[in-house]
């Protein structure tokens, strides 16, 4: 079935780090590909996302790029904050709508 | 705007007892999902509603746990003779229209504990 594989957490970093997370899915068509982030105390929210191959999503200072053919979709940012510390989850959906995500990955920046 | 609304925050019920789980989407939103989330199983796809009907229900876990939407608007969930292995988060998200490349809004949960 579709699916989403994400490197296992936790990571820890110092702030103005680079950070890499991987993703990779497996998926019967083409998927749009979304990263979600869940701050602490707080819902889910949408970080980016991208809906055709090629296409590169980016928001605050991240990005992830649709790679078919490595079906990938890694988040990257080149210099983390304490802010950025939340629990990351990437996720695929397809004709049916749904979001297949991710385990997650937490992630802790520290000062 | 007002986001997605849920209620109540937390819940906790004993064992064999039914719950409802309630769900305000974004004003407008025809769309609306819920999903669990839970440490062993981590995010999982429960139910969605396109408008009042819903299309797929293969996410259910068992045939204790229905959901309804009236209105095109708010959502119940309803789980009935409560187990353990129900506990989680409860998550319900809307979007404009059903679309894949379509962002979901997530609402902040429903924490249920079944002691």
């Amino acid at each position: 079935g579709d699916s989403v594989t994400q490197m296992e957490g936790p990571v820890t970093l110092s702030e103005e780090a680079f950070l890499t997370i991987n993703c990779t899915y497996t998926a019967t068509g083409y998927p749009s590909l979304f990263w979600y982030v869940q701050y602490p105390g707080e819902g889910l929210q949408l970080l980016l996302k991208a809906t055709k191959a090629d296409d590169k999503g980016s928001n605050k200072g991240f990005e992830a790029t649709y790679r078919k053919e490595t079906t990938s979709f890694h988040l990257e940012k080149g210099s983390v904050q304490v802010s950025d510390s939340a629990v990351y989850f990437c996720a695929l959906s397809l004709r049916d709508y749904k979001l297949s995500f991710g385990a997650g990955t937490t992630v802790t920046v520290r000062a | 705007g007002a986001g997605v609304s849920q209620s109540p925050s937390n819940k906790v019920t004993e064992k064999g007892k039914d719950v409802e789980l309630r769900c305000d989407p974004i004003s407008g939103h025809t769309a609306l999902y819920w999903y669990r989330q839970s440490l062993g199983q981590g995010l999982e796809f429960l139910i969605y509603f396109q408008g009042n009907s819903a299309p797929d229900k293969s996410g259910l876990p068992s045939d204790r746990f229905s959901a309804e939407r009236t209105g095109g608007s708010v959502s119940t969930l309803t789980i009935q003779r409560t187990q353990q292995e129900d506990s989680a988060v409860y998550l319900c998200a809307s979007s404009p229209r059903t679309s894949q490349a379509e962002t979901q809004y997530f609402g902040p949960g429903t924490r249920l504990l079944v002691l």
